[in-house]
Protein backbone atom coordinates (compact mmCIF):
# COMPACT_ATOMS: atom_id res chain seq x y z
CA UNK A 1 0.00 0.00 0.00
CA UNK A 2 1.42 3.36 -1.04
CA UNK A 3 -0.87 5.53 0.34
CA UNK A 4 -0.90 7.49 3.28
CA UNK A 5 -0.89 5.44 6.46
CA UNK A 6 -1.89 6.49 9.90
CA UNK A 7 -1.15 4.53 13.45
CA UNK A 8 -3.57 3.95 15.20
CA UNK A 9 -6.57 4.04 13.64
CA UNK A 10 -8.13 3.69 17.02
CA UNK A 11 -7.25 5.59 20.39
CA UNK A 12 -8.95 5.45 23.51
CA UNK A 13 -7.44 7.48 26.48
CA UNK A 14 -8.13 8.39 29.81
CA UNK A 15 -8.62 12.15 30.68
CA UNK A 16 -5.21 13.75 31.69
CA UNK A 17 -3.03 11.23 29.41
CA UNK A 18 -1.06 12.18 26.83
CA UNK A 19 -1.47 10.81 23.08
CA UNK A 20 0.94 10.70 19.98
CA UNK A 21 -0.16 9.52 16.37
CA UNK A 22 2.03 8.57 13.81
CA UNK A 23 1.69 9.56 9.99
CA UNK A 24 3.79 8.09 7.24
CA UNK A 25 3.08 9.97 3.46
CA UNK A 26 3.22 8.83 0.43
CA UNK A 27 7.13 8.10 -0.19
CA UNK A 28 7.50 11.22 -3.17
CA UNK A 29 5.33 13.97 -1.18
CA UNK A 30 7.42 17.12 0.71
CA UNK A 31 4.45 18.23 2.21
CA UNK A 32 2.26 17.24 5.20
CA UNK A 33 -0.06 18.27 7.26
CA UNK A 34 -2.49 17.30 9.73
CA UNK A 35 -5.90 18.00 10.64
CA UNK A 36 -8.78 17.65 13.22
CA UNK A 37 -12.37 16.46 12.39
CA UNK A 38 -15.38 16.48 14.20
CA UNK A 39 -18.80 14.79 13.48
CA UNK A 40 -21.18 17.64 10.95
CA UNK A 41 -17.99 19.44 10.61
CA UNK A 42 -14.97 19.63 7.28
CA UNK A 43 -11.43 18.78 8.45
CA UNK A 44 -9.90 21.84 10.36
CA UNK A 45 -6.37 22.68 9.60
CA UNK A 46 -4.09 22.27 12.36
CA UNK A 47 -0.27 22.41 11.28
CA UNK A 48 1.83 22.06 7.58
CA UNK A 49 5.46 20.74 6.54
CA UNK A 50 7.64 21.14 4.03
CA UNK A 51 10.24 18.52 4.61
CA UNK A 52 11.31 18.60 8.45
CA UNK A 53 10.47 22.22 8.37
CA UNK A 54 6.95 23.14 10.18
CA UNK A 55 6.01 25.76 8.23
CA UNK A 56 2.60 26.68 9.65
CA UNK A 57 1.50 25.95 13.81
CA UNK A 58 -0.60 28.83 14.62
CA UNK A 59 -3.76 27.16 13.69
CA UNK A 60 -2.63 24.52 16.43
CA UNK A 61 -5.39 24.35 19.16
CA UNK A 62 -3.27 24.99 22.28
CA UNK A 63 0.19 24.60 23.58
CA UNK A 64 -1.36 20.76 24.58
CA UNK A 65 -0.58 19.93 20.50
CA UNK A 66 2.20 19.68 18.86
CA UNK A 67 3.72 18.18 16.11
CA UNK A 68 7.09 16.96 14.38
CA UNK A 69 8.56 15.58 11.13
CA UNK A 70 12.11 15.09 12.49
CA UNK A 71 13.87 13.34 9.30
CA UNK A 72 11.13 14.76 6.63
CA UNK A 73 9.53 11.58 6.76
CA UNK A 74 6.73 10.15 9.03
CA UNK A 75 5.28 12.71 11.35
CA UNK A 76 3.61 12.61 14.91
CA UNK A 77 1.20 14.74 16.13
CA UNK A 78 1.30 14.90 20.02
CA UNK A 79 -1.63 16.03 22.64
CA UNK A 80 -0.62 16.36 25.95
CA UNK A 81 -2.96 16.54 29.04
CA UNK A 82 -6.29 15.12 26.56
CA UNK A 83 -9.37 16.78 27.50
CA UNK A 84 -12.94 15.31 26.75
CA UNK A 85 -13.18 18.06 23.44
CA UNK A 86 -9.84 16.41 22.37
CA UNK A 87 -12.44 14.13 21.41
CA UNK A 88 -12.34 13.82 16.84
CA UNK A 89 -10.65 12.04 13.95
CA UNK A 90 -7.44 13.32 13.49
CA UNK A 91 -6.36 13.19 9.85
CA UNK A 92 -2.92 12.98 7.77
CA UNK A 93 -2.67 14.34 4.52
CA UNK A 94 0.33 14.81 2.22
CA UNK A 95 1.18 16.10 -1.30
CA UNK A 96 3.61 17.66 -3.69
CA UNK A 97 4.86 21.09 -3.43
CA UNK A 98 2.97 22.03 -6.73
CA UNK A 99 0.99 25.46 -6.56
CA UNK A 100 -2.50 23.49 -7.08
CA UNK A 101 -1.05 20.29 -4.89
CA UNK A 102 -3.78 17.74 -4.35
CA UNK A 103 -3.75 16.51 -0.45
CA UNK A 104 -4.31 13.03 -0.31
CA UNK A 105 -5.21 11.59 2.93
CA UNK A 106 -4.66 8.95 5.38
CA UNK A 107 -8.01 6.79 7.00
CA UNK A 108 -7.39 8.60 10.68
CA UNK A 109 -6.76 8.39 13.79
CA UNK A 110 -9.97 8.12 15.73
CA UNK A 111 -9.51 9.72 19.44
CA UNK A 112 -11.68 9.07 22.19
CA UNK A 113 -11.36 10.85 25.76
CA UNK A 114 -13.24 9.08 28.84
CA UNK B 1 -19.70 35.08 7.58
CA UNK B 2 -17.66 31.54 7.82
CA UNK B 3 -14.72 31.48 5.46
CA UNK B 4 -16.26 28.44 3.18
CA UNK B 5 -20.15 27.51 3.27
CA UNK B 6 -22.16 24.84 1.95
CA UNK B 7 -25.58 24.14 2.57
CA UNK B 8 -25.41 20.87 4.72
CA UNK B 9 -28.32 19.00 2.91
CA UNK B 10 -29.23 16.21 3.14
CA UNK B 11 -29.91 16.56 -0.12
CA UNK B 12 -32.61 13.06 -0.45
CA UNK B 13 -32.60 12.64 -5.03
CA UNK B 14 -33.78 9.69 -6.91
CA UNK B 15 -31.55 7.77 -8.55
CA UNK B 16 -30.84 8.92 -12.18
CA UNK B 17 -31.61 12.87 -11.39
CA UNK B 18 -29.28 15.91 -11.65
CA UNK B 19 -28.01 17.80 -8.66
CA UNK B 20 -26.38 20.84 -8.05
CA UNK B 21 -25.19 22.26 -4.93
CA UNK B 22 -23.47 25.28 -4.58
CA UNK B 23 -20.48 26.52 -1.89
CA UNK B 24 -19.34 30.40 -1.18
CA UNK B 25 -16.34 31.65 -0.18
CA UNK B 26 -15.28 34.78 1.19
CA UNK B 27 -11.85 35.08 0.52
CA UNK B 28 -11.31 37.03 -2.83
CA UNK B 29 -7.80 36.10 -3.30
CA UNK B 30 -8.25 32.59 -2.96
CA UNK B 31 -6.92 30.61 -6.05
CA UNK B 32 -7.10 27.29 -5.24
CA UNK B 33 -11.08 25.25 -5.31
CA UNK B 34 -11.60 21.60 -5.08
CA UNK B 35 -14.55 18.97 -4.44
CA UNK B 36 -13.60 16.19 -2.13
CA UNK B 37 -16.08 13.32 -0.74
CA UNK B 38 -16.17 11.92 2.41
CA UNK B 39 -18.04 8.77 2.89
CA UNK B 40 -19.52 8.19 6.17
CA UNK B 41 -15.86 7.64 8.76
CA UNK B 42 -14.06 7.36 6.00
CA UNK B 43 -10.78 10.36 4.94
CA UNK B 44 -12.02 12.56 2.13
CA UNK B 45 -11.19 11.92 -1.27
CA UNK B 46 -10.38 14.10 -4.21
CA UNK B 47 -13.06 14.50 -6.64
CA UNK B 48 -12.39 17.00 -9.04
CA UNK B 49 -10.59 20.45 -8.88
CA UNK B 50 -12.01 23.46 -10.28
CA UNK B 51 -10.49 25.55 -12.51
CA UNK B 52 -11.54 29.03 -13.74
CA UNK B 53 -12.86 27.73 -17.48
CA UNK B 54 -15.10 25.14 -15.67
CA UNK B 55 -14.26 21.45 -15.86
CA UNK B 56 -16.32 18.22 -16.34
CA UNK B 57 -15.40 14.53 -15.45
CA UNK B 58 -18.01 12.34 -16.31
CA UNK B 59 -21.00 12.75 -14.61
CA UNK B 60 -19.61 15.61 -12.75
CA UNK B 61 -18.83 19.56 -13.84
CA UNK B 62 -17.34 22.02 -11.67
CA UNK B 63 -18.40 25.45 -12.21
CA UNK B 64 -16.38 28.88 -10.65
CA UNK B 65 -18.07 32.04 -10.17
CA UNK B 66 -15.08 34.73 -8.99
CA UNK B 67 -17.17 37.23 -9.04
CA UNK B 68 -20.13 36.01 -6.81
CA UNK B 69 -17.25 33.76 -5.04
CA UNK B 70 -18.98 30.56 -5.14
CA UNK B 71 -18.33 27.28 -6.90
CA UNK B 72 -20.81 24.79 -7.98
CA UNK B 73 -20.78 21.10 -8.30
CA UNK B 74 -23.39 18.90 -10.37
CA UNK B 75 -24.02 15.69 -10.68
CA UNK B 76 -26.00 14.18 -13.93
CA UNK B 77 -27.60 10.81 -14.27
CA UNK B 78 -26.75 10.29 -10.49
CA UNK B 79 -26.31 6.68 -9.10
CA UNK B 80 -27.03 5.18 -5.60
CA UNK B 81 -23.14 5.19 -5.03
CA UNK B 82 -22.53 8.75 -5.53
CA UNK B 83 -24.32 8.79 -2.02
CA UNK B 84 -22.05 10.72 0.43
CA UNK B 85 -21.33 14.08 1.64
CA UNK B 86 -19.25 16.22 -0.57
CA UNK B 87 -16.81 19.07 0.78
CA UNK B 88 -15.73 22.35 -1.07
CA UNK B 89 -12.48 23.00 -0.47
CA UNK B 90 -10.74 26.63 -0.88
CA UNK B 91 -7.46 28.11 0.05
CA UNK B 92 -6.43 31.09 2.22
CA UNK B 93 -5.72 34.02 -0.42
CA UNK B 94 -1.83 33.56 -1.54
CA UNK B 95 -1.20 30.43 0.66
CA UNK B 96 -1.32 27.21 -1.96
CA UNK B 97 -1.31 24.94 1.12
CA UNK B 98 -3.64 26.17 3.72
CA UNK B 99 -7.23 25.22 2.64
CA UNK B 100 -10.05 26.09 4.58
CA UNK B 101 -12.95 22.89 4.21
CA UNK B 102 -16.59 23.50 4.19
CA UNK B 103 -18.54 21.57 6.18
CA UNK B 104 -19.99 19.44 3.33
CA UNK B 105 -23.38 18.86 1.46
CA UNK B 106 -24.70 15.26 2.52
CA UNK B 107 -26.01 13.79 -0.67
CA UNK B 108 -27.95 10.26 -0.25
CA UNK B 109 -29.31 8.79 -3.32
CA UNK B 110 -32.97 6.79 -3.29
CA UNK B 111 -33.68 3.87 -5.72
Amino acid sequence: DTGVSQDPRHKITKRGQNVTFRCDPISEHNRLYWYRQTLGQGPEFLTYFQNEAQLEKSRLLSDRFSAERPKGSFSTLEIQRTEQGDSAMYLCASSLADWLAVQYFGAGTRLSVL
Amino acid sequence: RKEVEQDPGPFNVPEGATVAFNCTYSNSASQSFFWYRQDCRKEPKLLMSVYSSGNEDGRFTAQLNRASQYISLLIRDSKLSDSATYLCVVNIGDSNYQLIWGAGTKLIIKP
